[in-house]
């Protein structure tokens, strides 16, 4: 079946420096989605892709869609410490979404 | 404009019995997915309803049911209940279409002893 693999698991951050996190999957995906759980919190939606290659930006939040649409990324530049959460991406091959497992930023002031 | 809301926020059961979860959606939504969260562990998926059906199904036993009312609210039942089965569920709903984004409750947190 359809495997979502998010890579670091966990990521130690200063307040100021960046945090890149990674998502492959197994198989071609339809779109791929973005999370942000709060701990203690529900998953929040943060944002979709569908097009091969596509890029979108949120303020200091930068999301990516590889070619092949197996992989993609999501890159926050300046960290701050309101950014602490788990960041999960959940992608699509048929109708069912797939979540990976998470990777969890730590903010340090 | 209420988001997602779930009951109830925590539960207690023990093994074997049965336990029935709910959920009303976000208003204008009228799709309703179920999800599974073991500690440190993404969402699962077990099953989305829309128009009071069950159109998809994750890799979960019989033993996970669940309904859809004419209101778009929905129950997720579980019977037979395991130690497994700790766990958070969450319910998101949206608006019908491929894959649209999900808003998630605050989520039911079950605690089988």
């Amino acid at each position: 079946g359809q495997q979502v693999m998010q890579i670091p698991q966990y990521q130690h951050v200063q307040e100021g420096e960046d945090f890149t996190t990674y998502c492959n999957s197994s198989t071609t995906l339809s779109n791929i989605q973005w999370y942000k759980q709060r701990p203690g919190g529900h998953p929040v939606f943060l944002i979709q892709l569908v097009k091969s290659g596509e890029v979108k930006k949120q303020k200091r939040l930068t999301f990516q869609f590889g070619e092949a649409k197996k992989n993609s990324s999501l890159h926050i530049t300046a960290t701050q410490t309101t950014d602490v959460g788990t960041y999960f991406c959940a992608g699509a091959e048929s109708y069912i979404p797939t979540f990976g497992r998470g990777t969890s930023l730590i903010v340090h002031p | 404009d209420a988001g997602v809301t779930q009951s109830p926020t925590h539960l207690i059961k023990t093994r074997g019995q049965q336990v029935t979860l709910r959920c009303s959606p976000k208003s204008g939504h009228d799709t309703v997915s179920w999800y599974q969260q073991a500690l440190g562990q993404g969402p699962q998926f077990i099953f989305q309803y829309y128009e009071e059906e069950e159109r998809q199904r994750g890799n979960f036993p019989d033993r996970f049911s669940g309904h859809q009312f004419p209101n778009y609210s929905s129950e997720l039942n579980v019977n037979a209940l395991l130690l497994g089965d700790s766990a958070l569920y969450l319910c998101a709903s949206s608006r019908r279409g491929v894959l649209q984004p999900q808003h998630f409750g605050d989520g039911t947190r079950l605690s089988i002893l």
